[in-house]
């Protein structure tokens, strides 16, 4: 079956714009979460949806929201973009939940803020 | 929230010597801890996990190790190889139903 899509692969934005992220999950898997990946940073939570419905959130700025949609497929949103903000982002899907089953990961989507 | 710390930050073994990794995590309610691996370019995927019903478990020439009581958990690789070569990501979940990362170690597998 098919792996977790993410799109687009590789964007650059101007500080202060904003941005789009889309992740269409594994059929049959209802949890979508959202992870930064920065050098020396690991993976940094920034939040779970679960059936449409936010189900946890990381310590990020109010800038960084999301929604999954009945279809599963979720999107993250960034305004107001800083340089800080560049990153890798990655989506992962699973079962049940973040927390007690394995995640697949998409290949992410590269932002570049200039 | 959990905290979990990841140790070291890189590792360099010579091919057919053993890695190991170690974590800490703060939450004593945490009872799942999954080990992932990124090659570099690639997604990170799960190459072993543990659950708190046990203290070790093993998958060919890869072992996760966990103690409870002083909340810690390891990664072990036997006989290294040039594939083994990644970065790799300890997590522990928490009683908030999210899911910490370590910071990852870099592992380089000398030939």
């Amino acid at each position: 079956k098919a792996g977790v899509t993410q799109t687009p692969r590789y964007l650059i934005k101007t500080r202060g714009q904003q941005v789009t992220l889309s992740c269409s999950p594994i059929s049959g898997h209802r949890s979508v979460s959202w992870y930064q990946q920065t050098p020396g940073q690991g993976l940094q939570f920034l939040f779970e949806y679960f059936s449409e419905t936010q189900r946890n959130k990381g310590n990020f700025p109010g800038r960084f929201s999301g929604r999954q949609f009945s279809n599963s497929r979720s999107e993250m949103n960034v305004s107001t973009l800083e340089l800080g903000d560049s990153a890798l982002y990655l989506c992962a899907s699973s079962l049940g939940g973040t927390s007690d089953g394995e995640l697949f990961f998409g290949e992410g989507s590269r932002l570049t803020v200039l | 929230g959990e905290n979990v710390e990841q140790h070291p930050s890189t590792l360099s073994v010579q091919e057919g010597d053993s890695a190991v990794i170690k974590c800490t995590y703060s939450d004593s309610a945490s009872n799942y801890f999954p080990w992932y691996k990124q090659e570099l370019g690639k997604r990170p995927q799960l190459i072993i996990d543990i659950r708190s019903n046990v203290g070790e478990k093993k998958d060919q020439r890869i072992a996760v190790t966990l103690n409870k009581t002083a909340k810690h958990f390891s990664l072990h690789i036997t006989e290294t190889q040039p594939e083994d070569s990644a970065v790799y990501f300890c997590a522990a979940n928490s009683n908030d139903y999210k899911l910490s990362f370590g910071a990852g170690t870099t592992v380089t597998v000398r030939a």
